[in-house]
């Protein structure tokens, strides 16, 4: 079983819908990311959090520490926010800097 | 200001050839690491830098892959004897401060895609 799951792996929507997408973890982590990657392979981080909630224009993160699970949510959603969405977490380690641990990334196509 | 850059973008070999990658991390930062992220898949840690000391190797496949950093600046991943499964894209990040924590946040590089032929 992967250490972080995420669902779906694709998901195509209209323009103007809700996003949701979902991640599970099943290690003690630090931290957990939300990362975006468009063709051509560059990655960007959209939110790091260790708690709660976040929000960043149309995006909001939230994560539940308790019940292990995040979800990235799109507000008003548009064809330039086609991407692969990455869930990724920081694993809690006694010292160093571990790398990050992903899951498999879900491949979002906004449709106009 | 500038962000993490990586070199060559593409970089095609013949099976059995030395390829070797660059990472420029954002300056300063003392945290660098490199994934492996093949086709369709989520990326997968290869190894870890603090400064000039590679802290963590355990995600690196073989011992064909080697990796540096020692001048605690830039870095190198080395695969010798490339073998078609090694193609990939891959990608470095740097992060501002060691350890792990909430704070570190990982900027990533475009990435090299490596197809070996």
């Amino acid at each position: 079983k992967n250490e972080v799951e995420q669902s779906p792996q694709n998901l195509t929507a209209q323009e103007g819908e809700f996003i949701t997408i979902n991640c599970s973890y099943s290690v003690g982590i630090s931290a957990l990311h939300w990362l975006q990657q468009h063709p051509g392979g560059g990655i960007v981080s959209l939110f790091m959090l260790s708690s709660g909630k976040k929000k960043h224009g149309r995006l909001i993160a939230t994560i539940n520490i308790q019940e292990k699970h995040s979800s990235l949510h799109i507000t008003a959603s548009h064809p330039r926010d086609s991407a692969v969405y990455i869930c990724a977490v920081t694993r809690y380690s006694g010292g160093g800097a571990d790398g990050l641990t992903f899951g498999k990334g879900t491949h979002l196509i906004i449709q106009p | 200001g500038a962000g993490v850059s990586q070199s060559p973008r593409y970089k095609v070999a013949k099976r059995g050839q030395d390829v070797a990658l660059r990472c420029d991390p954002i300056s300063g930062h003392v945290s660098l690491f490199w994934y492996q992220q093949a086709l369709g898949q989520g990326p997968e840690f290869l190894t870890y830098f603090q400064n000039e000391a590679q802290l963590d190797k355990s995600g690196l496949p073989s011992d064909r892959f080697f990796a540096e950093r020692p001048e605690g600046s830039v870095s190198t991943l080395k695969i010798q004897r490339t073998q078609q499964e090694d193609s990939a894209v891959y990608l470095c990040a740097s992060s501002p401060y060691g350890g792990a924590g909430p704070y570190n946040e990982q900027f990533f590089g475009p990435g090299t895609r490596l197809t070996v032929l």
